[in-house]
């Protein structure tokens, strides 16, 4: 199986702050990641496919990056509304998520 | 408009077997590339993927939990179902189902989701 593990587990951040999100794939995945958002008590939603390419109407703020087993999420100046649990998941063989990422305010 | 809803019992008794139920509309299983997913979130922790169904049939699992699950669609209800055998209170969660559809060359991502039902076992 893929093991996909993200860091940090968790960060603290301000309004306007630039985060970045760092997942790895136990082997390569080609581009085969996307990210998702979660808000508590709401089920998650698409944000980046294919490791780069913004879901529909997802704000630009939001970018992925990354090929082979090293990828990352930003978002360039973090909105109150950013504020939530982001996971990886990778598609290249089989399904796996990351462990998530929960971006608090600081 | 693709929605998903899941139903299924909200309590079960360790040892059991759970039946959940993915009802969609807006689009059909028996397209080509179409796929819908179960995934499952225990309290405060983190997403964990399921099985899925495909539009030819084809169906995968979790490796950790392939022994207990079973995955069947019904493309005339647009119904997907999973049941679960002899749950325990780990298994306690949110379990929800999304589509999966093609987003980018042979790339797939859940690009629906349902509401999720909370699921609880315990005696």
């Amino acid at each position: 199986d893929i093991q996909m593990t993200q860091s940090p587990s968790s960060l603290s951040a301000s309004v306007g702050d630039r985060v970045t999100i760092t997942c790895r794939a136990s082997q390569s995945i080609n581009t085969y990641l996307n990210w998702y958002q979660q808000k508590p008590g709401k089920a998650p939603r698409l944000l980046i496919y294919a490791a780069s390419s913004l879901q529909s109407g997802v704000p630009s703020r939001f970018s992925g990056s990354g090929s082979g087993t090293d990828f990352t999420l930003t978002i360039s100046s973090l909105q109150f509304e950013d504020f939530a649990s982001y996971y990886c998941q990778q598609s290249y063989i089989s399904l796996t998520f990351g462990g998530g990422t929960n971006v608090e305010i600081k | 408009q693709v929605t998903l809803r899941e139903s299924g019992p909200a309590l079960v008794k360790p040892t059991q077997t759970l039946t959940l139920t993915c009802t969609f509309s807006g689009f059909s299983l028996t397209t080509s590339g179409m796929c819908v997913s179960w995934i499952r979130q225990p309290p405060g922790k983190a997403l964990e993927w399921l099985a899925r169904v495909d539009w030819d049939d084809d169906r995968s699992y979790s490796t950790s939990l392939k022994t207990r699950l079973t995955i069947s669609k019904d493309t005339y209800r647009n119904q997907v179902v999973l049941t679960m055998t002899n749950v325990d209170p780990v298994d306690t969660a949110t379990y929800y189902c999304a589509r999966i559809s093609p987003v980018h060359n042979s790339n797939y991502a859940m690009d629906v989701w349902g509401q999720g039902t909370t699921v609880t076992v315990s005696s």
